[in-house]
């Protein structure tokens, strides 16, 4: 059972606006929070983070928003820009040991 | 140039011949993880090693053996694979073990794995 999900397999976003990549979880336990980047034939490289007992935490042009009532983040990108367009994964923790990712979400920055 | 390398990075084999995935990671980090990303399941943790001689199973672990006898290699060991686990796998490692500040994971460039 997925324990992330992120339910928009893809999102197209005008060069310049906002990109909202949204995630859910179920378990209430997860304590560590954080986004993913992946470019084709590439690993997965970090992008921004955030801990439980936080609500946001801000990067540049990255900002994650966590709702632990909802059991819900998002990862907004402003402003978008051609070279964002990318496969964006989430992920949880308990303890930071064993990691949950979500199913990603394509992003394309229409330039 | 601090990195996790995988090899081999494409593997075509047959069902039941035993493969090894070797990673290593020349950052000194204690915590190591293999991954496999499937089309639909995104990625999907298979073990992780907290440091030498320590590891555990993650979500998905039937079918795969690991050992960490060095902190720098972790490599993946299928002992008799079948087409189920055709897919790309990811090794990752951490400088740190679980706690407030918690590091984030480095990915190697991925080996991407078809069984017939």
């Amino acid at each position: 059972d997925q324990q992330v999900k992120q339910n928009s397999p893809s999102l197209s976003v005008q060069e310049g606006r906002i990109s909202i990549l949204n995630c859910d979880y179920t378990n209430s336990m997860f304590d560590y929070f954080l986004w993913y980047k992946k470019y084709p034939a590439e690993g997965p490289t970090f992008l921004i983070s955030i801990s439980s007992i936080k609500d946001k935490n801000e990067d540049g042009r990255f900002t994650v928003f966590l709702n632990k009532s909802a059991k819900h983040l998002s990862l907004h990108i402003v402003p978008s820009q051609p070279g964002d367009s990318a496969v964006y994964f989430c992920a949880a923790s308990v303890t930071g040991n064993q990691f949950y990712f979500g199913t990603g979400t394509s992003l394309t920055v229409i330039p | 140039e601090a990195q996790v390398t995988q090899n081999p990075r494409y593997l075509i084999t047959v069902t039941g011949k035993k493969l090894t995935v070797t990673c290593s990671q020349n950052m000194n980090h204690e915590y190591m993880s293999w991954y496999r990303q499937d089309p639909g399941l995104g990625l999907r943790q298979i073990y992780y090693s907290m440091n030498v001689e320590v590891t555990d199973k993650g979500d998905v672990p039937e079918g795969y053996k690991v050992s960490r006898k060095e902190k720098r290699n972790f490599p993946l060991i299928l002992e008799s694979p079948s087409p189920n686990q055709t897919s790309l796998y990811f090794c990752a490692s951490s400088p740190r073990l679980a706690g407030p500040s918690q590091e984030t994971q480095y990915f190697g460039p991925g080996t991407r794995l078809l069984v017939l």
